[in-house]
């Protein structure tokens, strides 16, 4: 069965960075894009981006450009999302989601992480 | 990207219908087919509901259901049950390889 894995909860302090990983199983890693979508306390959720795992290619959300970045390592199927120079309102649950097989259409974020919860304070 | 627009609550009594709107633009869903619908129960991860704007993926009821005209998209939700209450999004591709969230709709099961 499909599983997405993420990494624990973290704290970290305003300008700091935080990296979250999405571990993935059950499927073959390579033919699917991996997305992340954040939620903030009390709101809806918020795309950030994708990443092709087997080419790498991203593409960020525009609020988050030059702040975001998705790598992935396909030898241990697992899909990181770096986000630098964090502000309070940061704070949020961030999520891994599987989108579409590479190159078809059909569901997008079927499968999801069990979420990350990032807090930013001083 | 843009942000699709939804009413921010709806209610209806057991065995009711109720219909949550999403309304776009034409940058993402009067001229995308990609509409998709999520629900959401507190402290979980959404969960989808519909795709490509009223496909159901197995194992969610036929009581839900999905259609669009012109820039709006609708979740309609037939034969309420207690276990429907919850927080529902739309999400649409918008261009570009980017997708757009609605703000969410909590449905309460009167």
């Amino acid at each position: 069965q499909v599983q997405l894995v993420q990494s624990g909860a973290e704290v970290k302090k305003p300008g700091a960075s935080v990296k979250v990983s999405c571990d993935a199983s059950g499927y073959i890693f390579t033919d699917y894009y991996m997305h992340w979508v954040r939620q903030a306390p009390g709101q809806g959720p918020e795309w950030m981006g994708w990443i092709n795992p087997n080419s790498g290619d991203t593409n960020y959300a525009q609020k988050f450009q030059g702040r975001v970045t998705m790598t992935r390592d396909t030898s241990i199927t697992t899909a990181y999302m770096d986000l630098s120079r964090l502000r309070s309102d940061d704070t949020a649950v961030y999520y891994c989601a599987r989108g579409r097989g590479v190159g078809t259409t059909g569901p997008i974020f079927d499968y999801w992480g069990q979420g990350t919860l990032v807090t930013v304070s001083s | 990207q843009s942000a699709l627009t939804q009413p921010a609550s709806v209610s209806g009594s057991p065995g009711q219908s109720i219909t949550i709107s999403c309304t776009g633009t034409s940058s993402d869903i009067e001229n995308h087919n990609f509409v998709f619908w999520y629900q959401q129960h507190p402290g979980k991860a959404p969960t989808l509901m519909i795709f490509e704007g009223s496909e159901r993926p197995s194992g969610v009821s036929n009581r839900f259901s999905g259609s669009k005209s012109g820039n709006t998209a609708s979740l309609t939700i037939s034969g309420l049950q207690a276990e429907d209450e919850a927080h529902y999004y739309c999400c649409s591709f918008a261009g570009s390889g980017t997708w757009a969230f609605g703000g969410g709709t909590h449905l309460t099961v009167l």
